[in-house]
């Protein structure tokens, strides 16, 4: 079985300041992970993904996310919050063939001016 | 190149009726999933379509039923609509390489009164 904790449902950030959206999960198989933004009234974005290469993984606007197996953590960073980074994350965990995504229930990245 | 469409944007009906929800995949993209977000929560997967059969399915009842067509667009139609059933239903459709990346739509958004 596959399923995703995301331990924040609400962040707030001043601007500029390092983001960290945290978020464990559990797989009877190898993973894939990802994480997606979602803004208001539009779809899903793929920011990142880890597929069994290398751990520390880069995405896009910055953000980051490093696999740790012995935590089952896959914790998203960014170094300096932008305002255009408010939205909500999605931290999904896959098997291997991506056939089916298990969503977490969600952080909303607020940041302050 | 247009990504995943949907159609249409929102929808209301009422409880008893039946809907249809529409699904153009990303151009090369053979495989189609739909997902249920309800309001506060993480998407949930419905089923995933590829070569015009349903290939996985997530926990929904048989009111949830769907459709591929040889274009590869996607159709979802769900029965004797729920007060319950109001919520955003994404598509979102993929390549069949291992590792393909999987790209949503932007929703459709359904209220059943």
């Amino acid at each position: 079985a596959q399923s995703v904790t995301q331990l924040d449902s609400h962040v707030s950030v001043s601007e500029g300041t390092p983001v960290l959206l945290r978020c464990n999960y559990s797989s009877s198989y190898s993973p894939s992970l990802f994480w997606y933004v979602q803004h208001p009234n539009k779809g899903l974005q793929l920011l990142l993904k880890y597929t069994s290469a290398a751990t520390l993984v880069k995405g896009i606007n910055g953000f980051e996310a490093e696999f740790k197996k012995s935590e089952t953590s896959f914790h998203l960073t960014k170094p300096s919050a932008h305002m255009s980074d408010a939205a909500e994350y999605f931290c999904v965990v896959s098997a291997l063939n991506f056939n089916k995504f298990y969503f977490g229930s969600g952080t909303k990245l607020n940041v302050k001016p | 190149d247009a990504g995943v469409t949907q159609s249409p944007t929102h929808l209301i009906k009422t409880r008893g009726q039946q809907v249809t929800l529409r699904c153009s995949p990303k151009s090369g993209h053979d495989t189609v999933s739909w997902y249920q977000q309800a309001l506060g929560q993480g998407p949930q997967f419905i089923f995933q379509y590829y070569e015009e059969e349903e290939r996985q399915r997530g926990n929904f009842p048989d009111r949830f039923s769907g459709h591929q067509f040889p274009n590869y667009s996607s159709e979802l139609n769900v029965n004797a609509l729920l007060l319950g059933d109001s919520a955003l239903y994404l598509c979102a459709s993929r390549g069949t390489g291992i590792g393909e990346t999987q790209y949503f739509g932007p929703g459709t958004r359904l209220l059943v009164l």
